[in-house]
């Protein structure tokens, strides 16, 4: 089946950059996103790529996607205390359903 | 813009009690879902709907039921809650690139 995975935790000193990671296993994935959820909401869409991309950047952000080892990752330039979130990885596989991963608790320390 | 309506909130069940949790949508969106979401283990897809009358099963649907009678709505029923359901609720609305819009959840506790 589909599986999702990320780290759980990561803390970073504000101003640095972050760089979260996730593999996914479905090879057929046609879009991958990254979500935010700031503590006691829901979540909001950071991000997505087409998965016959490489690279996508918005803004601070920077998307990498590794389509033969299946790994993609979020960057965060010049990180900020108000990027403090859970960030999830999803793929939308075959069957039209998004798998998400279990989440990675970004702490940004001043 | 309201983009997509959960209710209630907050929630506090006994055990066998039963509830619904309400989604509804502006956005003229055929896909919504239900995701719980736990420590540690991300969200997991309950029921997904793909249109009006039509509603599928997702990764853990044991002990819950939805309905699809309209576009905008699509509630969640408990028929006899379990301590196990206690949880943060999810209600998601896809347009056709994936893009999820999620509600604000619904804090679920069952004693």
């Amino acid at each position: 089946g589909e599986d999702v995975e990320q780290s759980l935790f990561l803390s970073v000193r504000e101003g640095d950059s972050s760089v979260i990671n996730c593999t996914y296993t479905d090879s057929s994935s046609t879009y991958l996103y990254w979500y935010k959820q700031e503590p006691g909401a829901g979540l909001q869409l950071l991000t997505y790529i087409f998965s016959n991309m490489d690279m996508k950047q918005d803004q601070r952000l920077t998307v990498l996607l590794n389509k033969k080892d299946k790994h993609l990752s979020l960057r965060i330039a010049d990180t900020q205390t108000g990027d403090s979130a859970i960030y999830f990885c999803a793929e939308l596989g075959s069957a039209r359903q998004l798998t998400f991963g279990s989440g990675t608790q970004l702490t940004v320390l001043p | 813009n309201a983009g997509v309506t959960q209710t209630p909130k907050f929630q506090v069940l006994k055990t066998g009690q039963s509830m619904t949790l309400q989604c509804a949508q502006d956005m003229n969106h055929e896909y919504m879902s239900w995701y719980r979401q736990d420590p540690g283990m991300g969200l997991r897809l309950i029921h997904y709907s793909v249109g009006a009358g039509i509603t599928d099963q997702g990764e853990v649907p044991n002990g819950y039921n939805v309905s699809r009678s309209t576009t905008e709505d699509f509630p969640l029923r408990l028929l006899s809650a379990a301590p196990s359901q206690t949880s943060v609720y999810f209600c998601a609305s896809s347009s056709n690139t994936g893009e999820l819009f999620f509600g604000e959840g619904s804090r679920l506790t069952v004693l």
